[in-house]
């Protein structure tokens, strides 16, 4: 069955450092995949997606690129600041009629000054 | 614009009560609707989802229910709590490639 595999965290990283969060998939036909971030006390909040191979996701400085040949899908961002402390969760819909979303554990990361 | 609804923000009961959790989306029709549960230290897990009225599949074998009574309406219930029903239960419903996720609810059995 469809799967999301992300890197476990929980991940600390000083403000301006380069961030990178894993995520591999395993799916049947062709699905979106999606980044969602829960920050402190809220829902989650569509980050970036990406519908096909070789698509790139992009909000808020953050990135992701839809690689089919690795089945890949890994979150990057060059400089993250205290703000984007948060749980990041990498996700892809099966694009069935039910358009069910799967989603990896969940990565925690913490920036500090 | 779409909304999404989703109350009470955090619910403490004891085991063997009854749970209902609502849920409302607005400026859309017939969209599909999910119940996802986040435990303490793990990931969302896909408890229901619902493509259209009285319609209800279910992920997993649970002590939980959901109806879907009208287009727009989603309700989560149990008939009887357990003290691992505690945790974190999101709304959400989609058209095509978006979810759009409720604020959330946070629920402890005591």
């Amino acid at each position: 069955g469809d799967s999301v595999t992300q890197m476990e965290g929980p991940v600390t990283l000083s403000e301006e450092a380069f961030l990178t969060i894993n995520c591999t998939y395993t799916a049947t036909g062709y699905p979106s995949l999606f980044w969602y971030v829960q920050y402190p006390g809220e829902g989650l909040q569509l980050l970036l997606k990406a519908t096909k191979a070789d698509d790139k996701g992009s909000n808020k400085g953050f990135e992701a690129t839809y690689r089919k040949e690795t089945t890949s899908f890994h979150l990057e961002k060059g400089s993250v600041q205290v703000s984007d402390s948060a749980v990041y969760f990498c996700a892809l819909s099966d694009q069935t009629g039910a358009n069910n979303l799967f989603f990896g554990t969940g990565t925690r990361l913490t920036v500090i000054p | 614009s779409q909304t999404i609804h989703q109350w009470p923000a955090t619910l403490v009961q004891p085991v063997g009560s009854p749970l209902s959790l609502e849920c409302t989306v607005e400026g859309t029709s017939n969209p599909n609707l999910y119940w996802y549960r986040q435990a303490a230290g793990r990931g969302l897990q896909l408890l229901f989802y619902s493509v259209g009225i009285g319609q209800i599949s279910s992920e997993v074998p649970q002590n939980l229910s959901a109806s879907r009574p009208q287009d727009r309406q989603f309700i989560l219930s149990s008939k009887k709590l357990l003290l691992s029903d505690s945790g974190f239960y999101l709304c959400a419903w989609s058209l095509q490639y978006g979810y759009t996720f409720g604020s959330g609810t946070r629920l402890t059995v005591v």
